[in-house]
């Protein structure tokens, strides 16, 4: 049963700076990876989809890796911004059921 | 074009009662997903459809819950003799059905479910 794990649960950093959030899977017969956004009561904001036969995936200040043999994902925000704030979350596209595995988030602070 | 939408935005029940919970994804996407989000947690898989005929509804936690998409678009989420256990988000998605890994799912606002 594929299992997802994001490191850290919960992250406070000052405007401006550049941070990285990680996730983990334990199977990597996976199809795809996406990270989400999601603000407090509201839905999922999709980020950055990363098919299995790529590495990364960049969209403005996100940069999005994916390393398949060894289960793992980060996304890199460049020059946070207070607007940043949200849970983050990370989903392994895999299996034969064909549905989205997600792991716990990691809630980023930006202070101002 | 428009997103996934979901009604109602808020629910609220008692204990028992009958609850439908309703989908209307993106238009010309096939797949759709029902999902369900606790507090603290990320979102958890319940069922998947391919077009009308649920393809995999092996995360429904008991019988209590059902689902249906009659005409391959709309789908309505049942849950039956509801328990306090039940009160989460209850967030749907869709995708259009394309070849290999690309198959990026895009999510409603969610329905917040409370039972009392």
């Amino acid at each position: 049963k594929q299992e997802v794990t994001q490191i850290p649960a919960a992250l406070s950093v000052p405007e401006g700076e550049n941070l990285v959030l990680n996730c983990s899977f334990t199977d990597s017969a996976i199809y795809n990876l996406q990270w989400f956004r999601q603000d407090p009561g509201k839905g999922l904001t999709s980020l950055l989809l990363i098919q299995s036969s790529q590495r990364e995936q960049t969209s403005g200040r996100l940069n999005a890796s994916l390393d398949k043999s060894s289960g793992r994902s980060t996304l890199y925000i460049a020059a946070s911004q207070p607007g940043d704030s949200a849970t983050y979350l990370c989903a392994v596209f895999s299996g034969s059921a064909r549905q989205l595995t997600f792991g716990s988030g990691t809630q980023l602070t930006v202070l101002p | 074009g428009a997103g996934v939408s979901q009604t109602p935005s808020n629910k609220v029940t008692e204990k028992g009662k009958y609850v439908e919970l309703r989908c209307d994804p993106i238009s010309g996407h096939t797949a759709l997903y029902w999902y369900r989000q606790s507090l603290g947690q990320g979102p958890e898989f319940l069922i998947y459809f391919q077009g009308t005929g649920a393809a995999d509804d092996s995360g429904l936690p008991n019988d209590r819950f059902f689902a249906v998409r009659p005409e391959g678009s709309v789908s309505t989420l049942k849950i039956q003799r509801t328990e306090r256990g039940d009160s989460a988000v209850y967030l749907c998605a869709s995708s259009p059905r394309l070849a290999g890994g690309l198959n990026e799912q895009f999510f409603g606002p969610g329905t917040r479910l409370t039972v009392l």
